[in-house]
């Protein structure tokens, strides 16, 4: 699987949009971005995944550049309870074949009141 | 409740001990994944199985065991427990095939296993 590459941490005001920045320069055609996050010591809980078209849903959006080699993930409205790591993760989903998740050491997401 | 069911939630033992968590996928899923979370190790695959059968093996150490049972229950068993051995483990489970595997994996709540 590509390797992923995220910021350490980042910090966010409370109600602004947060984005999340990854780098996946040598992801390959049939790989997939996903984005997971853990809350404190929680089981990792899936927020979105996406191919190559920018994806929507009721949790966050995610922008996948042309090239595919980065892409981004918004928390439109952040709120304290966003305060997680999160972690980008790309994998195989080739024909009927898909790949562990591997994860990295993701961005630790500070929300601020 | 993700509907991945982890027991138990704790556990403390100590060193030399073995012992076993066990994980209940969420209904309809084939595949159970197990993962290890300490603190300065971040997640680590261990072991995946599909249907009963292993499928993925990952940083297991030899003194770790898992299975996956009919009723697709999946069980890892930690035996000669060494300090070391304290972590988060968590179960994940997916389709494992189809077009319901692209959602990824469902994470457990996972055990903390603490080893004195």
């Amino acid at each position: 699987d590509a390797k992923t590459t995220q910021p350490t941490s980042m910090d966010c005001a409370e109600g602004r949009a947060a984005n999340l920045p990854c780098n996946h320069s040598t992801i390959s055609g049939n790989e997939y971005v996903y984005w997971y996050r853990q809350i404190h010591s929680q089981g990792p809980q899936y927020i979105i995944h996406g191919l190559k078209n920018n994806e929507t849903n009721e949790m966050a959006s995610l922008i996948i550049t042309e090239d595919r080699k980065s892409s981004t993930l918004i928390l439109p409205h952040a709120t304290l309870r966003d305060t997680a790591v999160y972690y980008c993760i790309v994998r195989n989903a080739g024909g009927t074949s898909y790949g562990k998740l591997t994860f990295g050491q993701g961005t630790i997401l500070t929300v601020h009141p | 409740d993700s509907g991945v069911t982890q027991t138990p939630k704790h556990l403390i033992t100590a060193t030399g001990q073995r012992v076993t968590l066990r994980c209940s996928p969420r209904s309809g899923d084939l595949s159970v994944y197990w993962y290890q979370q300490s603190l300065d190790q971040g997640l680590q695959f261990l072991i995946q199985y599909y249907n009963g059968e292993e499928r993925a093996k990952g940083n297991i150490l030899e003194r770790f065991s898992a299975q996956q049972f009919p009723d697709l229950h999946s069980e890892l068993n930690l035996s000669s427990l060494e300090l070391g051995d304290s972590a988060l483990y968590f179960c994940a489970s997916s389709a494992g095939h189809g077009t319901k595997e692209i959602y990824g994996y469902t994470f457990g709540s996972g055990t903390r296993l603490t080893v004195v």
